[in-house]
């Protein structure tokens, strides 16, 4: 069974930093690895997708994650972090999202501090 | 890109009422779709997986006659919450693969808030 562990349910950065969010996955077969935002009473907006191209992913809003599958991690960073980037942040798994649902972990918020 | 769609985006109802919710795919086909609830500050949970002409697959512990699933088209899920009771309160989620095309992406719908009074 596949499975996310996001570390930490809250992390707070302030403006400008560095922002990085944590993710590993169990899986058994190669994952497809996601990582979704979702700001207050919205729905999820895709940030990048790891589906066994390049390990280094890069997505909107100036966002990218790195697959290390020896850690079988897919941390979320972004060098610089904006007000704007204050929300909820999940990572999720498929073995194939052709067909088979995604497990999402618990999701992490981030603040950003001005 | 390919966009899910859902209807109510909110909707307040009466403990013992039935609520309806639709996910339809807007521009292209899917023979499957999931319905995922998010309660509070949780994370999304899959309920069911909805298959086109065919019956629901539900997940344990989510009871079928309370949560009932109808897919109807190539593009129309439907997810009926029967009786409901103030617990069932929750953001409710559907998503669908795109069939064709990039199959690497599952669409997700802006999500359904049910507040059951």
């Amino acid at each position: 069974a596949q499975s996310v562990t996001q570390l930490g349910s809250h992390v707070s950065v302030s403006e400008g930093a560095l922002v990085l969010l944590r993710c590993n996955y169990s899986s058994s077969v190669p994952p497809y690895l996601f990582w979704y935002v979702q700001y207050p009473n919205q729905g999820l907006q895709l940030l990048l997708k790891y589906t066994s191209a390049a390990t280094l992913v890069k997505g909107i809003n100036g966002f990218e994650a790195e697959f290390k599958k020896s850690e079988t991690s897919f941390h979320l960073t972004k060098p610089s972090a904006h007000m704007s980037d204050a929300a909820e942040y999940f990572c999720a798994v498929s073995d194939y999202p052709g067909n088979t649902p995604l497990v999402f972990g618990k999701g992490t918020r981030l603040s950003v501090i001005a | 890109g390919a966009v899910v769609s859902q209807h109510p985006s909110r909707v307040i109802c009466k403990s013992g009422t039935s609520v309806k919710i639709e996910c339809r795919s807007l521009d292209f086909q899917a023979t499957t779709m999931f319905w995922y609830r998010q309660f509070p500050k949780q994370s999304l949970m899959l309920m069911a997986t909805s298959n086109e002409g065919s019956k629901a697959t539900y997940e344990q512990g989510v009871e079928k006659d309370k949560f009932l699933i109808n897919h109807a088209s190539l593009t129309l899920s439907t997810l009926t919450v029967t009786s409901a009771h103030p617990e069932d309160s929750s953001f409710y989620i559907c998503s669908a693969p795109a069939a064709g095309g990039s199959q690497e992406t599952q669409y997700f719908g802006p999500g359904t808030r049910l507040l059951v009074l």
